[in-house]
């Protein structure tokens, strides 16, 4: 059966400092791979998705970028955090056919 | 281009109590139509789903139709427990544009012993 991780689960960071979360998903090949914001009391915002490796497409500018080194591995990265970034930050695959299936999700707190 | 709007919440119902939480829909073709549920401090997981008109989506006591005459999607449930308390995003997938889905706001269900 296939099963997504992700790490860490919730992470406390000042602004100004630079930001890794991971994904990786078991148990399928060329997933495609998504990362979602979740802010306070919000829906869900997409952030990126990959259909395979290297290839990133981006929904919403911003301070954020996504790397996909491997196929079953997708990174969220920043060079630089703002308070804004606070939030859930979700990662989801599917097999490009209807639903998506969702990590446990990264609480990031940006101080 | 395609939208999702549900009711707002939060939603409070007694324990036992019949749920609808509404859901319609704006999208060209046939889209698939999804529930998810989302608990406190977690990932979302999938409730159900139905992929045509008239399919009929289930799970743990939860249905949902695909109306298509009225593009909605509402939930429901007859007898909620507390454990049912969280937070329920209506979404759907074009069948045209691989599986990007487009989520509704989200409605917070909270019930009470």
């Amino acid at each position: 059966s296939q099963t997504i991780h992700q790490w860490p689960a919730t992470l406390v960071q000042p602004v100004g400092s630079p930001l890794s979360l991971e994904c990786t998903v078991e148990g399928t090949s060329n997933p495609n791979l998504y990362w979602y914001r979740q802010a306070a009391g919000r829906g869900l915002q997409l952030l990126f998705y990959s259909v395979g490796i290297g290839q990133i497409s981006s929904e919403v500018p911003q301070n954020l970028s996504a790397s996909r080194p491997q196929d079953r591995q997708f990174i969220l990265s920043s060079k630089k955090l703002l308070l804004s970034d606070s939030g859930f930050y979700l990662c989801a695959w599917s097999t490009g056919m209807d639903e998506q299936f969702f990590g446990p999700g990264t609480r990031l707190t940006v101080l | 281009g395609n939208s999702v709007t549900q009711m707002e919440g939060p939603v409070t119902l007694s324990e036992e109590a019949f749920l609808t939480i509404n859901c319609t829909y704006t999208a060209t073709g046939y889209p698939s139509l999804f529930w998810y549920v989302q608990y406190p401090g977690e990932g979302l997981q999938l409730l159900l789903k139905a992929t045509k008109a008239d399919d009929k989506g289930s799970n743990k006591g939860f249905e949902a139709t695909y109306r298509k005459e009225t593009t909605s999607f509402h939930l429901e449930k007859g007898s909620v427990q507390v454990s049912d308390s969280a937070v329920y995003f209506c979404a759907l997938s074009p069948n045209n544009a691989g599986n990007m889905l487009t989520f509704g706001g989200g409605t917070r269900l909270m019930v009470k012993p």
